[in-house]
């Protein structure tokens, strides 16, 4: 069956412009999650939702970051007067439901370079 | 504040040897850990995991090993292929505080045919 889908997969903004990033996560799946990808760096958490409620926002860097999931699938990640420092890989995953020892299958990220 | 570390940021081994790749972290509630595998330009894919209550799992040629008072773990491979060539993240969570994983930096490992 189909994985998890992020699109674009590049994405190039300039300074102060708004993007949004895409998730459609694997059908049925509870749990999603965004996490950011600086270079060099491991993933690091920035939501999570189940189904359509968003649980856990504490990783999102500033109030310029946004997500959603309204309708408990797809999910969008908005980012609002880009900057440099913003610049990184994107990564969506879920998972099937909303317990701790679940794999998560991920996805394979939007690069966003801001200019 | 780096809770999940891989100190080690490349591997080359011979194809047919054992790949070692460790991984150390600090919160004592983490209890549930995972390896990924991530070929350039893809995202992470899920290798093997181990919850706190062992201390071994293995799958194939794949073996996690916990050490949890020593906070350390390590992934072995063997024997080591071509195609394990990847980078290598480890990764931890908590039950206590949600969904979210830890990763670490990440290990690229070469395998030399």
């Amino acid at each position: 069956g189909a994985g998890v889908s992020q699109s674009p997969r590049y994405k190039v903004a300039k300074r102060g412009q708004d993007v949004a990033l895409r998730c459609d996560p694997i059908s049925g799946h509870v749990s999603l999650f965004w996490y950011q990808q600086a270079l060099g760096q491991g993933p690091e958490f920035l939501t999570y939702f189940q189904n359509e409620a968003q649980l856990d926002k504490s990783g999102l860097p500033s109030d310029r970051f946004f997500a959603e999931r309204p309708e408990g699938s797809v999910s969008t990640l908005k980012i609002q007067r880009t900057q440099q420092e913003d610049s990184a890989v994107y990564l969506c995953a879920s998972s099937e439901n909303g317990g701790t020892y679940n794999e998560q299958f991920f996805g394979p990220g939007t690069r966003l370079t801001v200019l | 504040d780096q809770q999940v570390k891989q100190n080690s940021p490349s591997l080359s081994v011979q194809e047919g040897r054992i790949s070692i790749l460790n991984c150390d972290y600090t919160n004592s509630m983490f209890d549930y850990f995972l390896w990924y595998k991530k070929y350039p330009a893809e995202g992470p894919t899920f290798l093997i995991s181990i919850s706190s209550i062992k201390d071994k799992n293995e799958d194939g040629r794949f073996t996690v090993f916990l050490n949890k008072s020593a906070k350390h773990l390590s992934l072995h491979i063997v024997p080591s292929q071509p195609g394990d060539s990847a980078v290598y993240f480890c990764a931890a969570s908590a039950s206590n505080t949600g969904n979210q994983f830890y990763f670490g930096t990440g290990t690229s490992l070469t395998v030399i045919p």
